[in-house]
């Protein structure tokens, strides 16, 4: 399994953007890139995937590197909603089309006034 | 994106009783489910896979006999406890993976256990 490096911690002010990195050197070149988030009691919320290209949907843009190593999410504009841990997960094939997600423990974001 | 619902969101129970938690897939026919717990300020650990129509992968450690899971349809798994323990006490949560939609995994809401 392609396993992920996050920071355990960071900080951002609310209005500015968040940079939250992810580093996974070990991942092979058909796994995705994978990020959610969980707001404290909640299940985790879906954020974005991607492959090689970077990506960028209502929520936010993921930037993968070109050897893949490493992929930064971005926050454009954080509020205090976006306070939540966020989990970089790099997708494990079950066999097929079925893989499974295993969570590592995730960037704890908080974004302040 | 796709939504995914579990009920109840809260359960207490009794000390050698069993409890079922249902996970449903709202908008979308899920083949595949998956069931996590997670204790306080821990990641979430998966217990489980679950096919539609067939026994459930259970990850090692994970006993099946307490923790029974069934995938009966295309929008519905449960997970029973059974002889549940304090122990047991957890947040527990289901997702599905939608098949049309990316294969992209939905998380339910999650359903706090406890068990005095």
């Amino acid at each position: 399994d392609a396993k992920t490096t996050q920071p355990p911690s960071m900080d951002c002010a609310e209005g500015r953007a968040a940079n939250l990195p992810c580093n996974h050197s070990t991942i092979s070149g058909n796994e995705y890139v994978y990020w959610y988030r969980q707001i404290h009691s909640q299940g985790p919320q879906y954020i974005i995937h991607g492959l090689k290209n970077n990506e960028t949907n209502e929520m936010a843009s993921l930037i993968i590197t070109e050897d893949r190593k490493s992929s930064t999410l971005i926050l454009p504009h954080a509020t205090l909603r976006d306070t939540a841990v966020y989990y970089c997960i790099v997708r494990v094939s079950s066999g097929g089309s079925n893989y499974k997600l295993t969570f590592g423990k995730g960037t704890l974001l908080t974004v302040n006034p | 994106g796709a939504v995914v619902s579990q009920h109840p969101s809260r359960v207490i129970c009794k000390s050698g009783t069993s409890v079922k938690i249902e996970c449903r897939s709202l908008d979308f026919q899920a083949t595949t489910m998956f069931w996590y717990r997670q204790f306080p300020k821990q990641s979430l650990m998966l217990m489980a896979t679950s096919n539609e129509g067939s026994k459930a992968t259970y990850e090692q450690g994970v006993e099946k006999d307490k923790f029974l899971i069934n995938h009966a349809s295309l929008t519905l798994s449960t997970l029973t406890v059974t002889s549940a323990h304090p122990e047991d006490s957890s947040f527990y949560i289901c997702s599905a993976r939608d098949p049309l939609g990316g294969n992209t995994i939905y998380f339910g809401e999650g359903s706090w256990l406890t068990v005095v």
